[in-house]
């Protein structure tokens, strides 16, 4: 079955580093999505992208995030000036089409220290 | 925006009994209702969904159910396995304005089955 695959599984940084989440969606799918996850929460949405731009986002997806689609295959989410509250689970995800049930990548741990 | 609320946040039941879990939701243009089974330090996994044309859907011991007038939707699993033992979320989808889309999560329940 395919799968999102995304890099790395855990990263610890500094405060006030930036730091890239890497992500890799299923191949024929057009709808990347990121949600973060902060412990024992919720999943809460951060962007959507399709047709290499945003489409949607939501309000913790501020001037400190942003997403890239650089080579047709990588989705990435860079972190800029990381804070400590930025530390939880990320997720990727991608979908073949707007209205369907999205494939959660396995997550990156980003801890902020 | 979508608010999801979900109930209960833990819920423990025998081996072989069944387990309801509900969900609200405030937007009626919501469309589409997926539920995700997330065991501890794993990602979210689809178990079942359901779409606002469809009022129930089953799958094995699996079942969904979609009140769009009451704008609520519930999972039932029945003849638990300590294997259904997770965090289970409901999740609402709702396409926005600029032509995105998002899910918007409910904030889990805790399913433990016991022997």
């Amino acid at each position: 079955e395919p799968e999102v695959t995304q890099t790395p599984s855990h990263q610890v940084t500094q405060m006030g580093q930036e730091v890239i989440l890497r992500c890799v969606p299923i191949s024929n799918h057009l709808y990347f999505y990121w949600y973060r996850q902060i412990l024992g929460q919720k999943v809460e949405f951060l962007v959507s992208f399709y047709n290499n731009e945003i489409s949607e986002k939501s309000e913790i997806f501020d001037d400190q995030f942003s997403v890239e689609r650089p080579d047709g295959s990588n989705f990435t989410l860079k972190i800029r000036s990381t804070k400590l509250e930025d530390s939880a689970m990320y997720f990727c995800a991608s979908g073949a089409s707007r209205n369907y049930g999205y494939t959660f990548g396995s997550g990156t741990r980003l801890t902020v220290v | 925006g979508e608010n999801v609320e979900q109930h209960p946040s833990t819920l423990s039941v025998q081996e072989g009994d069944s387990a309801v879990i509900k969900c609200t939701y405030s937007d009626s243009a919501s469309n589409y209702f997926p539920w995700y089974k997330q065991e501890l330090g794993k990602r979210p996994q689809l178990i079942i969904d359901i779409r606002s044309n469809v009022g129930e859907k089953k799958d094995q011991r699996i079942a969904v159910t979609l009140n769009k007038t009451a704008k609520h939707f519930s999972l039932h699993i029945t003849e638990t396995q300590p294997e259904d033992s997770a965090v289970y979320f409901c999740a609402a989808h709702l396409e926005g304005r600029g032509g995105g889309n998002k899910l918007t999560f409910g904030t889990g329940t805790q399913l433990k089955v016991e022997l």
